[in-house]
């Protein structure tokens, strides 16, 4: 019955991999988020689609690519993997039109040596 | 630009006692706030969520306000126990979308 869930959860590899990191939220919201927090504990949006459709892009390398195939599911792919990309990654969901509360899920921690 | 800061960074004291964390922002148009808390190595736990409109929100040992004139919001930990030990988070939303966050602040609470 988890609410908002990743795999994996721990991901190590080397740089110039590509590697994906999937989401899935059982919740029924239409919002979904992808976020990253560096080794200073601090969370910074990366992006945000609402019913599939992208409405949040931060400056994010476009080595970094979401794909919503369904409301309930927002992956991420990362492309050429750096060692700057080491960090925990957390997918969240809300519905915007309720309360707009987040709900997160456990995160992925990567690390690219 | 939204900027949001929680101060102390990091606060210990003695469990049993009543605490309060901080959290300030600069532009006082929010949407809402949220506070989390974050275990080490784990997700994060919403605490509470003050709408706009609202002042306070309340559950168990916690209470959150919201001043928004002052750009400031409150957590209340009333009878703190080792089990609190976390860091809190406060997450200020720009929109109904997106959430500006705050540093945090590591809470050890001594048995």
């Amino acid at each position: 019955d988890t609410a908002v869930s990743q795999t994996p959860k721990y991901l190590v590899t080397q740089m110039g991999n590509d590697k994906s990191i999937k989401c899935e939220q059982n919740l029924g919201h239409d919002t979904m988020y992808w976020y990253k927090q560096d080794s200073k504990k601090f969370l910074k949006i990366m992006f945000s689609y609402n019913n599939k459709e992208l409405i949040i892009n931060e400056t994010v390398p476009n080595r970094f690519s979401p794909k919503s195939p369904d409301k309930a599911h927002l992956n991420l792919h990362i492309n050429s993997l750096e060692l700057g990309d080491s960090a925990v990654y957390f997918c969240a969901s809300s519905q915007p039109d309720r309360s707009g509360e987040q709900y997160f899920g456990p995160g992925t921690r990567l690390t690219v040596t | 630009k939204q900027e949001v800061t929680q101060i102390p960074a990091a606060l210990s004291v003695p469990e049993g006692e009543n605490l309060v964390l901080n959290c300030s922002f600069t532009d006082s148009a929010i949407y809402n706030l949220q506070w989390f808390r974050q275990d080490p190595g784990k997700g994060l736990t919403s605490l509470l969520l003050i709408q706009s409109s609202q002042r306070e929100q309340t559950s168990g040992r916690l209470n959150a306000s919201l001043d928004k004139s002052s750009g400031r919001s409150t957590l209340y930990i009333a009878a703190s126990q080792p089990g609190d030990s976390a860091t809190y988070l406060c997450a200020v939303g720009k929109s109904n979308y997106q959430l500006i966050w705050g540093a945090g602040t590591k809470l050890i609470i001594k048995p």
